[in-house]
């Protein structure tokens, strides 16, 4: 069985700074990996997806993210955050050999101070 | 705007009620899912559909059950309502549904209250 932990549930950070928000996973098989945004009152975006390939995955909005299979992590990052980036972050999971269900994480809060 | 639409926005039902959520995928995809977001168990998939057919199933209780019409669009049915299953409904859709790398487009969501 797959399962994602997000180990930071809020995490506030001044306009322009840099951020990181963290994802690992557990799984006994191989895995596609993905991170949504949910901004208020909307449904999810997917921001970027690692599938194969580079491990360093660039995504919209100026996000990007690294696959670290060796420490089963998958962490987000943007160098500058702005305001409009305040929202919900899940990072996800899926099996690569079936038509699965996708596993979410349990959902980071980024929260940009002006 | 994903292209997905879901109606309705939100509904208000009582225990033991049933109601029929509708979701539209974007124009020309095959595969629809569906996905359940609460405080307690965060997002959880439901069931996905292709092209008229189940694909995958996830967490979805017994009393849900779900759909796909010859016109793609899908309902999803709650039966014998409690109120643990007040939440945050969401449909995806995808271009085609064999693989899981498909990226899904969400639509806005019917939110689910049961008193």
């Amino acid at each position: 069985a797959q399962s994602v932990t997000q180990l930071d549930s809020q995490v506030p950070v001044f306009e322009e700074a840099p951020v990181e928000l963290r994802c690992n996973y557990s799984s006994s098989v191989s895995v596609y990996l993905f991170w949504y945004v949910q901004y208020p009152n909307q449904g999810l975006q997917l921001l970027l997806k690692y599938l194969s390939g580079s491990t360093l995955v660039k995504g919209i909005n100026g996000f990007e993210a690294e696959f670290n299979k060796s420490q089963t992590s998958f962490h987000l990052r943007k160098p500058s955050v702005h305001i409009s980036d305040t929202a919900e972050y899940f990072c996800a999971v899926t099996m690569k050999t079936s038509y699965d269900k996708v596993i979410f994480g349990p959902g980071t809060s980024l929260s940009v101070i002006p | 705007d994903s292209g997905v639409t879901q109606t309705p926005k939100h509904l208000i039902t009582a225990t033991g009620q049933r109601v029929t959520l509708r979701c539209s995928p974007r124009s020309g995809d095959l595969s629809v899912y569906w996905y359940q977001q609460s405080l307690d168990q965060g997002l959880q998939f439901l069931i996905q559909y292709y092209n008229g057919e189940e694909r995958a199933k996830g967490n979805i209780l017994e009393r849900f059950s779900a759909q796909q019409f010859p016109d793609l669009h899908s309902e999803l049915n709650l039966s014998s309502l409690e109120l643990g299953d007040s939440a945050l409904y969401f449909c995806a859709s995808s271009v085609a549904g064999g693989t899981n790398t498909d990226t899904q487009y969400f639509g806005p969501g019917t939110r689910l209250t049961v008193l």
